[in-house]
């Protein structure tokens, strides 16, 4: 069965990045389509972006100068870096097996505060 | 970027009624392959979202048939049939034919 696990720090400062791991278990990353979606408070859901099986990537333009999706096909992990992070940033992030949007993992909460 | 919206923004269902959710996109989702880029998903209450339905119209893995999806171009309806007490959650329409791809700002369904 397919898995994933987000991780990565629950607090971030503003300013600063923040970083986090999806670790898929059943299907590797290299076949697919594997996306970060956040769900803000009060329940809107964004598309941060995604990587693809050959490694391209594709990003929402609202984040496109903050935004970075990388991945370790050794470990089928694939990360989500965002940079210059502020309140508005607070959210629970998702990684999912995009276009079919079949999989997600459950999902952290990362609060951006001092 | 393409404008997803959904109608009504909560419902209120007896179990065992119908219910039925809108989605317009503000832009045609039918890609020139035929295929028509709109998704529906289900937000249980401390879950993560599941897919539904995808393409419009084709139920997810091990989603049950009293779900289904309809809809032309830029106007889509997700509707429940013998709504259950698990069916309670938030909906989301989504489309996946442009980047960034959208979503509808969720629809709550609870129960009478």
């Amino acid at each position: 069965e397919v898995q994933l696990q987000e991780s990565g720090p629950g607090l971030v400062k503003p300013s600063q990045s923040l970083s986090l791991t999806c670790s898929v278990t059943g299907y590797s990353i290299t076949s697919n389509y594997w996306g970060w979606i956040r769900k803000f408070p009060g329940n809107k859901m964004e598309w941060m972006g995604y990587i693809s099986y050959s490694g391209s990537t594709s990003y929402n333009p609202s984040l496109k100068s903050r935004i970075s999706i990388t991945r370790d096909t050794s470990k089928n992990q694939f990360f989500l870096q965002l940079n210059s992070v502020t309140t508005e940033d607070t959210a629970t992030y998702y990684c999912a097996r995009w276009r079919t949007g079949d999989y997600w993992g459950q999902g952290v909460m990362v609060t951006v505060s001092s | 970027d393409i404008v997803m919206t959904q109608a009504p923004l909560s419902v209120s269902v007896t179990p065992g009624e119908s219910a039925s959710i809108s989605c317009r996109s503000s832009k045609s989702l039918l890609h020139s392959n035929g295929i028509t880029y709109v998704y529906w998903y289900l937000q249980k209450p401390g879950k993560s979202p599941q897919l539904l339905i995808y393409r419009m119209s084709n139920l997810a893995s091990g989603v049950p048939d009293r779900f289904s999806g309809s809809g032309s171009e830029t106007d889509f309806t997700l509707k429940i049939s013998r709504v259950e007490a698990e069916d309670v959650g938030i909906y989301y329409c989504g489309q996946l034919l442009e980047n960034p791809h959208t979503f509808g700002a969720g629809t709550k369904l609870e129960l009478k």
